[in-house]
C-alpha cells in the first residue's frame, strides 16, 4: 500500500529535550515536505527537499533542522524544542515532473507538545 | 510567490442543502490547484485537483471545483451535502514554473459543519 509513515504519533517532551520525528515513503518520490499546523493559521512549510541531499527553507523554518540522506525517508529534528513548537506536524511527498510537483500525499501526522 | 485565501473560516449548513467554500489565489505564473480534506482527528487528504485541462473538476463523493483563471479562483460546490461531509477543508496552490519555487502554498481552511 502506498503511505508516508510517520513516528511518533503523539510525544510530549519538556523545552530544550532534542526529538526527532521520522517520516518515510514508500512511492519513489523525489520530493518530501515538512508542515505544522496550528489553528487559524492553516498549514506552513518548515522545509523541503527535492531529493536526496537537496533541502530548502519554507516558510517558518526556525527551531528546525532536516536531512535526506535516503530517498524515502526525511526525518524533523528539533535540537532544543520550545513550547511554541507545540504544534500538529505533518510529512508529505510528491512527484517532480517536468517543472513542478504534483499532489502531495501526507502522513498521518505528529502531535507534538513542549512543556 | 504564491498564495491563497479562503474567504470563509467557517460554513454551517443544514443537510441536503448546497454549499460553496471560496478560494482565491495569487500567482503570477500558471498554477495547480488542489482542495484537501481534513476529518476530525486525521490526516490530509486530497479531494480534487486541477493541473490543466477540463476547469472544471469533480471528486468521487460528488464535490466539484471550477477554475476561473480571470477571477483566480477554486472554489469548491456541494449541491447536496451531508453529515459525513463535516471536516475541515484547505485549498492549496503550486506552480508549475520550476525554478526555486516548489512549494505548495495552502490556505487556512474553511470549517464545514453539516447540521442534521
Amino acid at each position: 500500500e502506498a503511505q508516508v509513515t510517520q513516528n511518533p504519533r503523539y510525544l510530549i517532551t519538556v523545552t530544550g529535550k532534542k526529538l526527532t520525528v521520522t517520516c518515510s515513503q514508500n512511492m519513489n518520490h523525489e520530493y518530501m515536505s515538512w508542515y505544522r499546523q496550528d489553528p487559524g493559521l492553516g498549514l506552513r512549510q518548515i522545509y523541503y527537499s527535492m531529493n536526496v541531499e537537496v533541502t530548502d527553507k519554507g516558510d517558518v523554518p526556525e527551531g528546525y533542522k532536516v536531512s535526506r540522506k535516503e530517498k524515502r525517508n526525511f526525518p524533523l529534528i528539533l535540537e532544543s524544542p520550545s513550547p511554541n513548537q507545540t504544534s500538529l506536524y505533518f510529512c508529505a511527498s510528491s512527484l517532480i515532473i517536468g517543472t513542478g510537483i504534483r499532489e502531495q500525499y501526507f502522513g498521518p501526522g505528529t502531535r507534538l507538545t513542549v512543556t | 510567490a504564491q498564495s491563497v485565501t479562503q474567504l470563509d473560516s467557517q460554513v454551517p449548513v443544514f443537510e441536503e442543502a448546497p454549499v460553496e467554500l471560496r478560494c482565491n489565489y495569487s500567482s503570477s505564473v500558471s498554477v495547480y490547484l488542489f482542495w484537501y480534506v481534513q476529518y476530525p482527528n486525521q490526516g490530509l487528504q486530497l479531494l480534487l485537483k486541477y493541473l490543466s485541462g477540463s476547469t472544471l473538476v469533480e471528486s468521487i463523493n460528488g464535490f466539484e471545483a471550477e477554475f476561473n483563471k480571470s477571477q483566480t479562483s477554486f472554489h469548491l460546490r456541494k449541491p447536496s451535502v451531508h453529515i459525513s461531509d463535516t471536516a475541515e477543508y484547505f485549498c492549496a496552490v503550486t506552480t508549475n514554473s520550476g525554478g526555486s519555487n516548489y512549494k505548495l502554498t495552502f490556505g487556512k481552511g474553511t470549517l464545514l459543519t453539516v447540521n442534521p
